[in-house]
């Protein structure tokens, strides 16, 4: 139990263009699910809290025009970061708290996407 | 504010000997502490969690954890290592101000030597 998905894995795009990447609770609904980012042998950095049905919380110095979030269902959120550069290469994972537990509980993470622009 | 340590960067073990990995936080309150393992361009799988109860956690795999309050350690420990432990291990603090946010620790790279 407790599985999330992200599509796609892996994403090639030029620069310019704009990335959607999805974040799926497969067998759980989650009111709230997060986005981290991840540079090459680095911790996860939270970038966006996504409340389902409201507007997501950014974090300090990430750019909500640039990093959309959509929290349309209870079991989809999407990240799609618009215009990308190649700065933006990095490794995406999204994870979600379960729907009724305990604050403080644990999150369950998505496998990842790992973008790449050029 | 809170924070996470994690002593070493990186640890190397011979297989089936003993793995430590270190992690230390501050918190003016008691907070859930959690490991999270990650291996090489997957996602993170929860390895362990403490939440107030019994100060020792048992996990997956063989691991297990030990809160110690006064310390304000939670040092993962496993009794012998296997070569697909090898992985990136992250300790994992619940954020004082918001009980759904967490913080990271920089992450031990765990090698495995054969």
């Amino acid at each position: 139990g407790a599985v999330v998905s992200q599509h796609p894995s892996r994403v090639i795009c030029k620069s310019g263009t704009s990335v959607k990447i999805e974040c799926r609770s497969l067998d759980f609904q989650a009111t709230t699910m997060f986005w981290y980012r991840q540079f090459p042998k680095q911790s996860l950095m939270l970038m966006a809290t996504s409340n389902e049905g409201s507007k997501a919380t950014y974090e300090q110095g990430v750019e909500k025009d640039k990093f959309l979030i959509n929290h349309a269902s209870l079991t989809l959120s999407t990240l799609t970061v618009t215009s990308a550069h190649p700065e933006d290469s990095s490794f995406y994972i999204c994870s979600a708290r379960v729907i009724g537990r305990a604050l403080g509980g644990e999150q369950y993470f998505g496998p990842g996407t790992r973008l790449t622009v050029t | 504010a809170q924070s996470v340590t994690q002593l070493d960067s990186h640890v190397s073990v011979s297989e089936g000997t003993p793995v430590l990995l270190r992690c230390n936080y501050s918190s003016s309150y008691s907070p859930s502490l959690f490991w999270y393992v990650q291996h090489p361009n997957k996602g993170l799988q929860l390895l362990l969690k403490y939440t107030s109860a019994a100060t020792l956690v048992k996990g997956i795999n063989g691991f297990e954890a030990e809160f110690k309050k006064s310390e304000t350690s939670f040092h993962l420990t496993k009794p012998s290592a296997h070569m697909s432990d090898a992985a990136e291990y992250f300790c994992v603090v619940s954020e004082e101000t918001s009980y759904d946010k967490v913080i990271f620790g920089p992450g031990t790279s765990l090698s495995v030597i054969p």
